[in-house]
């Protein structure tokens, strides 16, 4: 079935560092891909999603691109803040939209 | 424009007690799912809702878990009995366009 695998963490950078977190999928048909933040107290939020392959999602200086031939879906970031310290989670959608697989998420810290 | 609205905040049970939850999902979502998130996983499905229909409830523990959306709106989320293994974050999420809004879940322990 569908599923979405990322990059172990806790990830811990410091302030102006370049991040990437790797999340790659496996999917039967064209599903949508996404990547939702959990800020330390709060639900899940959406951050960025892309819909088809060669897309770029990017929202807050975050950005991943929809890569068909390598099944990813990779967030970047060209200079973290700590503000950006969270739990990021790689999602995806069936192409129903109904249907939505998360992987287990990945902590980031940013520090001073 | 009002978001999803979970209640409890936090709950402690002792095992084998009951405990429900509620969720007021965003007002004209169709679709409401129920999500099991324990710590340092990714949120797990328990039952999705086509508004008072379900979807898929495939991964729910029926023996002890029970759900229901009775009018299309609200949805409650009961467990009866709880086990250690309950303890988790409780989420409750609607969806339109292929976005899902999360509420700020439920923390459960049960000792």
């Amino acid at each position: 079935g569908d599923s979405v695998t990322q990059m172990e963490g806790p990830v811990t950078l410091s302030e102006e560092a370049f991040l990437t977190i790797n999340c790659t999928y496996t999917a039967t048909g064209y599903p949508s891909l996404f990547w939702y933040v959990q800020y330390p107290g709060e639900g899940l939020q959406l951050l960025l999603k892309a819909t088809k392959a060669d897309d770029k999602g990017s929202n807050k200086g975050f950005e991943a691109t929809y890569r068909k031939e390598t099944t990813s879906f990779h967030l970047e970031k060209g200079s973290v803040q700590v503000s950006d310290s969270a739990v990021y989670f790689c999602a995806l959608s069936d192409g129903t939209g109904n249907q939505f697989y998360f992987g287990t998420g990945t902590s980031l810290t940013v520090i001073p | 424009e009002a978001g999803v609205a979970q209640s409890p905040r936090y709950k402690i049970i002792e095992k084998r007690q009951s405990v429900a939850f509620w969720c007021n999902p965003i007002s004209g979502h169709a679709t409401l799912y129920w999500y099991q998130q324990i710590l340092g996983q990714g949120p797990k499905l328990l039952i999705q809702f086509q508004n008072n229909g379900v979807v898929d409830d495939s991964q729910l523990p029926k023996d002890r878990f029970s759900a229901e959306r009775l009018k299309g709106v609200d949805s409650t989320l009961k467990i009866q009995p709880a086990k250690l293994e309950d303890s988790a974050v409780y989420l409750c999420a609607s969806s339109t366009n292929e976005k899902l809004f999360f509420g700020s879940g439920t923390q459960l322990s049960v000792l």
